[in-house]
């Protein structure tokens, strides 16, 4: 009964490669996000999707692309991967924007650029 | 723009011991306010919240109370046990932006 799924856990590719992570939700929820966890453990948002349209996209390189195919999932896609993407990428869904819904996360994606 | 201090860790404490992490916030608008933990090698959880001033989040013998007057969401537990041992972020949701914004996490480290 898994809340908020990642796929894969783990990532370890080389520069310049396309990589995808995948995440699905089961709690029905209307809004999905993208979080980048650094090295330092700092946690910063990058997108997030409300009922598959795009609202939120921080200044983000372009090389980052999310795509919502329904509003149960949202992947990432990030294409000629730098040293500077290694980290932790953490899904997040919401019942709907705004400040009274929490955020329910995933178990995270470590990616590794080498 | 809105920002969250959180106090710089390791927090390193004996079991049975009382924990507070500092955290103070900057925001306009009237935010929520949240905890969450990572645990080693896991996601984040959510661990309490509070959504309008003078409120008090709790859960599983943490409290965080919303103090306006000093823009602070300080984190408590009476007594840590060594299952305590995690990070943990305060964040804040402002309606009008619509994402949370974390400060830096603190990591707490419970010895028996």
């Amino acid at each position: 009964d898994t809340a908020v799924s990642q796929t894969p856990k783990y990532l370890v590719t080389q520069m310049g490669n396309d990589k995808s992570i995948k995440c699905e939700q089961n709690l029905g929820h209307d809004t999905m996000y993208w979080y980048k966890q650094d090295s330092k453990k700092f946690l910063k948002i990058m997108f997030s999707y409300n009922n598959k349209e795009l609202i939120i996209n921080e200044t983000v390189p372009n090389r980052f692309s999310p795509k919502s195919p329904d509003k149960a999932h949202l992947n990432l896609h990030i294409n000629s991967l730098e040293l500077g993407d290694s980290a932790v990428y953490f899904c997040a869904s919401s019942q709907a924007q705004g400040g009274y819904y929490e955020q329910y996360f995933g178990p995270g994606t470590r990616l590794t650029v080498t | 723009g809105n920002s969250v201090t959180q106090m710089e860790g390791p927090v390193t404490l004996s079991e049975e011991a009382f924990l507070t992490i500092n955290c103070t916030y900057t925001a306009t608008g009237y935010p929520s306010l949240f905890w969450y933990v990572q645990y080693p090698g896991e996601g984040l959880q959510l661990l309490l919240k509070a959504t309008k001033a003078d409120d008090k989040g709790s859960n599983k013998g943490f409290e965080a109370t919303y103090r306006k007057e000093t823009t602070s969401f300080h984190l408590e537990k009476g007594s840590v046990q060594v299952s305590d041992s995690a990070v943990y972020f305060c964040a804040l949701l402002n309606t009008g932006f619509q994402k949370l914004v974390f400060g830096t996490g603190t990591r707490l480290l419970v010895s028996p």
